[in-house]
């Protein structure tokens, strides 16, 4: 089955600087990849998602990137800012397990100001 | 006000009982999931159903039941076998599988056995 392993577990970086967190998947069938936020003391909500025919996708100050050779996707926030401290968790499914989102460990990440 | 609805908020159970989390969605969706977390070790499928009176084993089963007579509504029971209950446990739904679009979450049921 499909096994998703996420770095770094806890990442904290300066107001203004990049974070990037890494997820590798073992099931070369996935072809659904979400990254879900969680703030604290709140639920789990999608801020950007990949399919496997997609390389990249942006959204503002949000990118995810793909590589399905090596099996391991991506998530890049820019500029980071306060609000950004959070829980983030990369996800994948395999296109014939449609109902089975398997998640990473998660990273936590704090944006200090 | 659609959403996704869990109860209780907080569940304390003594060792030997089986206890049902409620999740009830009215958002129409037909795919829902049974999530745990843990420190450390993010969110691990305990169960998923794609369609009413039908669903699967996660990743991590052993010790749980679920059910799925109505398309709202998908109870989680976690019986005595489960060996390490203690654990917050979220309930979420999409509109058809998970690989079609957004999972939207409960705001969760934490349980602790004393």
């Amino acid at each position: 089955g499909e096994n998703v392993e996420q770095h770094p577990s806890t990442l904290s970086v300066q107001e203004g600087d990049s974070a990037v967190i890494k997820c590798t998947y073992s099931d070369s069938a996935s072809n659904y990849f979400p990254w879900y936020k969680q703030e604290l003391g709140k639920r789990p909500q999608l801020i950007i998602d990949i399919r496997s025919n997609v390389g990249e996708k942006k959204d503002q100050r949000i990118a995810v990137t793909l590589n399905k050779t090596a099996k391991h996707f991506s998530l890049h926030i820019t500029e980071t800012q306060p609000e950004d401290s959070a829980v983030y968790f990369c996800a994948a499914t395999p296109y014939n397990q449609g109902g089975k989102l398997i998640f990473g460990q998660g990273t936590e990440l704090s944006v200090k100001p | 006000d659609g959403g996704i609805t869990q109860s209780p908020k907080y569940l304390f159970r003594k060792e030997g009982q089986n206890v049902t989390l409620s999740c009830e969605q009215n958002l129409n969706h037909d795919a829902m999931y049974w999530y745990r977390q843990d420190p450390g070790q993010g969110l691990r499928l305990i169960y998923y159903s794609q369609i009413v009176n039908d669903f699967q084993k996660g990743d991590i089963a052993e010790g749980y039941s679920v059910s799925r007579e109505k398309k709202e509504s998908f109870p989680l029971t976690v019986t005595s076998a489960q060996k390490n209950p203690t654990a917050f446990y979220l309930c979420a739904s999409s509109m058809t599988g998970a690989n079609t679009g957004e999972l939207f979450f409960g705001e969760g049921s934490r349980l602790t056995v004393l």
